[in-house]
């Protein structure tokens, strides 16, 4: 079965530099969720859309945006990096909303050097 | 406000021994749903289970299995015969229905298992 496709995997960038995190959720799956884990931390909730509208907000820096697109895919935009935004970023899709099983990627992991 | 709280930051076990892994919860919702992770050194979040708030019965999968209370609002994993591919972080996760529409999940901060041969 299909699942959630990020890419790229892995990311290396400059400090003050700009980023692009895309994710392919699940075939029919209307939510798209971002999450970012620093090292040794637990996955905190950034962002989320439905139907390409943004549905819910977390703990996302202003130089952080996202959207999701007609085909629901969704990218995340991130830019003047810092060394504080490594980290591994994780997209998950679910149908639905509150109670769907959320479905992982395989996480982009962010260097900032 | 919600919380997921797994006190337990390490633990260690050899082989064969059987291990439990706490998760405590908080919500103000009557209907959640509750989760566990596992991350293993690879990176990825492989899903394990959800529990309905309205299902209290234990289940049991293979070597796992977990115990749902909702007196003490404990979500606990416990494996039985632990191997050394069960090393790895374990996250419990908390989904609301009504206060978050978008069910969300909110992690624990996750416990470290290592399994030593």
């Amino acid at each position: 079965a299909a699942g959630v496709i990020q890419s790229p995997r892995h990311l290396i960038k400059e400090k003050r530099e700009t980023a692009t995190l895309k994710c392919y959720p699940i075939p029919r799956h209307d939510t798209v969720y971002w999450y970012q884990q620093g090292p040794g931390q637990d996955p905190q909730f950034l962002i989320s859309f439905y139907e390409k509208m943004q549905s819910d907000k977390g703990s996302i820096p202003d130089r952080f945006s996202a959207q999701q697109f007609s085909d629901y895919h969704s990218e995340l935009n991130m830019s003047s990096l810092e060394l504080g935004d490594s980290a591994l970023y994780f997209c998950a899709s679910s149908l639905g909303g509150s109670g769907g099983e959320l479905f992982f990627g395989e996480g982009s992991r962010l260097t900032v050097l | 406000a919600q919380k997921v709280t797994q006190a337990q930051t390490e633990i260690s076990v050899v082989e064969k021994e059987d291990v439990t892994l706490d998760c405590v919860y908080e919500t103000r919702d009557t209907t959640y749903y509750l989760f566990w992770y596992k991350q293993p050194p690879s990176g990825e979040l492989v899903f394990l289970i959800r529990r309905n708030s309205f299902d209290e019965q234990n289940e049991i999968s293979g070597r796992y299995s977990w115990n749902f209370q909702k007196s003490t609002s404990s979500f606990n994993f416990t494996i039985t015969a632990s191997q050394v591919v069960d090393s790895a972080v374990y996250f419990c996760a908390l989904s609301e229905v009504f206060s978050s529409n978008t069910g969300k999940l909110i992690f624990g901060q996750g416990t470290t298992l290592q399994v030593k041969p």
